[in-house]
């Protein structure tokens, strides 16, 4: 049962315009996300997280919107840039347990130059 | 160190054989945990070390599959028999233990099972 899903395996942007990268979830406890991005043969990195007291976060070009009556949260990059070029991993975790994080499985962004 | 450190960063190992993955955590984290990602899939969480809390092992897909942590210190991920089917990134990722920071990763041991 795949909690957190990512139904997006690639996504193709032009540079200069947005980036949507979207996340569903089904398990209504979980209460943090984060977003992470991973290039070729390096481990993941932490990009930005937000938590369900909110609906918003923004941190420079990225900003994290979560939907908690449709469990459904998304990424926008804007401006993209080709460097933004990346395999994005939404994780989904109840904080009241062990901080163990569910992974979806990923969304390929490409910015085209 | 400044990052996670994993070792060997490639492994090829014939099918039936053990192995032995290791994790060197950030200094001071006190979580630590192990995730694979099989081609073409996400990452699957496999083992959670917290302190000195009993570990959740919740993850580990077959009792071929064994984690020990020293303290708040090195990790080793032993593979058992393994299988063709075990070939996958394994990621190890420590963490303050507090949500808001998620975790940070290692860049991964590559293990292929021929």
């Amino acid at each position: 049962d795949q909690q957190v899903k990512q139904n997006s395996p690639s996504l193709s942007v032009q540079e200069g315009r947005i980036s949507i990268l979207n996340c569903d979830y089904t398990n209504s406890m979980f209460d943090y996300f984060l977003w992470y991005k991973k290039y070729p043969a390096e481990g993941p990195t932490f990009l930005i997280s937000i938590s369900s007291i909110k609906d918003k976060n923004e941190d420079g070009r990225f900003t994290v919107f979560l939907n908690k009556s449709a469990k459904h949260l998304s990424l926008h990059i804007v401006p993209s840039q080709p460097g933004d070029s990346a395999v994005y991993f939404c994780a989904a975790s109840a904080t009241s347990g062990t901080y163990k994080y569910i992974f979806g499985t990923g969304t390929r962004l490409k910015v085209l130059a | 160190g400044a990052g996670v450190s994993q070792s060997p960063s490639n492994k090829v190992t014939e099918k039936g054989k053990d192995v032995e993955l290791r994790c060197d955590p950030i200094s001071g984290h006190t979580a630590l945990y192990w995730y694979r990602q099989r081609l073409g899939q996400g990452l699957e969480f496999l083992i959670y070390f917290q302190g000195n809390s009993a570990p959740d092992k919740s993850g580990l897909p077959s009792d071929r599959f064994s984690a020990e942590r020293t303290g708040e210190s090195v990790s080793t991920l032993t593979i058992q028999r393994t299988q063709q089917e075990d070939s996958a990134v394994y990621l190890c990722a420590s963490s303050l233990g507090g949500g808001g920071y998620g975790y940070t990763f290692g860049s991964g041991t590559r293990l292929t099972v021929v």
